[in-house]
């Protein structure tokens, strides 16, 4: 049971910029905890994408970059590719549960 | 270089005991800041923190399983361990350890930066 919202898909032609955002509450977005960003490729595990809202870990090229506002986060991936398609999750902290929370996932398709 | 990697059955019957390993290596337990965690992942869904083990020996478990959930470390091994008591299909997923280097307040800010290649178990009689 995810306690943060993401859209199920998002689809964008190569070299296109797509979005995916990320819903939480007042509990958990909203209560000023950071939001992380993981990269899962089909058959593989979580990768690190985006860390503290809006930093990207080395290696990750800047064609992915994250954003916060209230109780949302946002994703965005520049200049699409083949390479990027993928199930992407958001991550912060829920103080009502006391614990690490996730997106619902958003599964990115490369028309 | 970091890595994680985890093992334990990949079958097990209702109502038994799973035990879970995370051996890890390229970074110390002992260090102040690093912790590990488990994290789960049933099959075509989201994910699921689980627990967490920290340097100083600190632990905490996911509200709505904390009663089935043990996590322990061997600093020696390099390996921090999962129990999981009492187990059901719903509990058929990837189990993936993951590392947390804390700079935060109570890592609450904190990312997973480095994961283990995670394993599958499949609960069925």
């Amino acid at each position: 049971q995810s306690v943060l919202t993401q859209p199920p898909s998002v689809s964008g032609a190569p070299g296109q910029r797509v979005t995916i955002s990320c819903t939480g509450t007042s509990s958990n977005i909203g209560a000023d905890y950071d939001v992380h960003w993981y990269q899962q490729l089909p058959g593989t595990a979580p990768k690190l994408l985006i860390y503290g809202n809006n930093n990207r870990p080395s290696g990750v090229p800047d064609r992915f970059s994250g954003s916060k506002s209230g109780t949302s986060a946002s994703l965005a991936i520049s200049g699409l590719q083949a390479e990027d398609e993928a199930d992407y999750y958001c991550q912060s902290y829920d103080s009502s549960l006391s614990g690490y929370v996730f997106g619902t996932g958003t599964k990115v398709t490369v028309l | 270089q970091v890595t994680l990697r985890e093992s334990g059955p990949a079958l097990v019957k209702p109502t038994q005991t799973l035990t879970l390993t995370c051996s890890f290596s390229g970074f110390s337990i002992r260090t102040s800041g690093m912790c590990v965690s488990w994290i789960r992942q049933p099959p075509g869904k989201a994910l699921e923190w689980l627990a967490r083990i920290d340097w100083d020996d600190d632990k905490y478990y996911s509200t709505s399983l904390k009663t089935r959930l043990t996590i322990s470390k061997d600093t020696s091994k390099h390996q921090v361990l999962l129990t999981m008591t009492n187990l059901d299909p719903v509990d058929t997923a990837t189990y993936y350890c993951a590392r947390i280097f804390c700079s935060s307040t109570n890592c609450y800010h904190d990312a997973f930066d480095i994961w283990g290649q995670g394993t599958m178990v499949t609960v069925s009689s």
